[in-house]
């Protein structure tokens, strides 16, 4: 079947721009998870949605992030007047439930670059 | 201090041969813990939960040490194809949040 997808694949902005990051997670995953990797680190957890529950947003770095998800599907990230500091590889993963037992399935990631 | 430590390496390794690498956390009322792989621009994939006991998995051991808080990976009769970074993942305490190490890059030589 389909895995988690994300685009665009790759984002080239200028700084202080908007960028808007689409990811489809697998059909029937109620959790969806949004990861910012800068090269050479560790994933950093940004936002989680599970269900209709009020979702997680503890990890949005600044109020220029935002994120939203459509029932148990699509989920959209966006960032407003971008930074250089933001420029990084932004991953999005679904799993059937919440919960850190779940096996969390990634989608290939948007690599942004902020001139 | 980090969350979760890993040294990054590179562990340069022939083939055929075994190596461990070990992760630290910090958090003491973690519960899950995960190795995930992750070839060079790629995402991150599962490659075994790690159990209380300790766990295998064909050639992939895992093994957890609570009391020193660190879990280890053993892989044995390395392969090119495990060449990737290796990324410790630990729950948070309670919490469904993964905390990501920042990975073992792995590189088998023929």
């Amino acid at each position: 079947g389909a895995g988690v997808s994300q685009s665009p694949s790759n984002k080239v902005t200028e700084k202080g721009k908007d960028v808007e990051l689409r990811c489809d997670p697998i059909s029937g995953h109620t959790a969806l998870y949004w990861y910012r990797q800068r090269l050479g680190q560790g994933l950093e957890f940004l936002i989680y949605f599970q269900g209709n529950s009020a979702p997680d947003k503890s990890g949005l770095p600044s109020d220029r992030f935002s994120a939203e998800r459509t029932g148990e599907s699509v989920s959209t990230l966006t960032i407003q007047r971008t930074q250089q500091e933001d420029s990084a590889v932004y991953l999005c993963a679904s799993s059937l439930a919440g919960g850190p037992q779940n096996e969390q399935f990634f989608g290939p990631g948007t690599r942004l670059t902020v001139l | 201090r980090k969350e979760v430590e890993q040294d990054p390496g590179p562990f340069n390794v022939p083939e055929g041969a075994t190596v461990a690498f070990n992760c630290t956390y910090s958090n003491s009322a973690s519960q899950s813990f995960f190795w995930y792989r992750q070839d060079c621009r790629k995402e991150p994939k599962l490659l075994m939960s790690v159990y209380s006991s300790g766990n295998e998995d064909g050639r992939f051991t895992a093994q957890l040490n609570r009391a020193s808080q660190y879990i280890s990976l053993l892989i044995r009769d390395s392969k090119l194809s495990d060449s990737a970074t290796y990324l410790c993942v630990v729950n948070r305490g309670s919490n469904y949040q993964l905390i990501w190490g920042a990975g073992t890059k792995l590189i088998i030589k023929p």
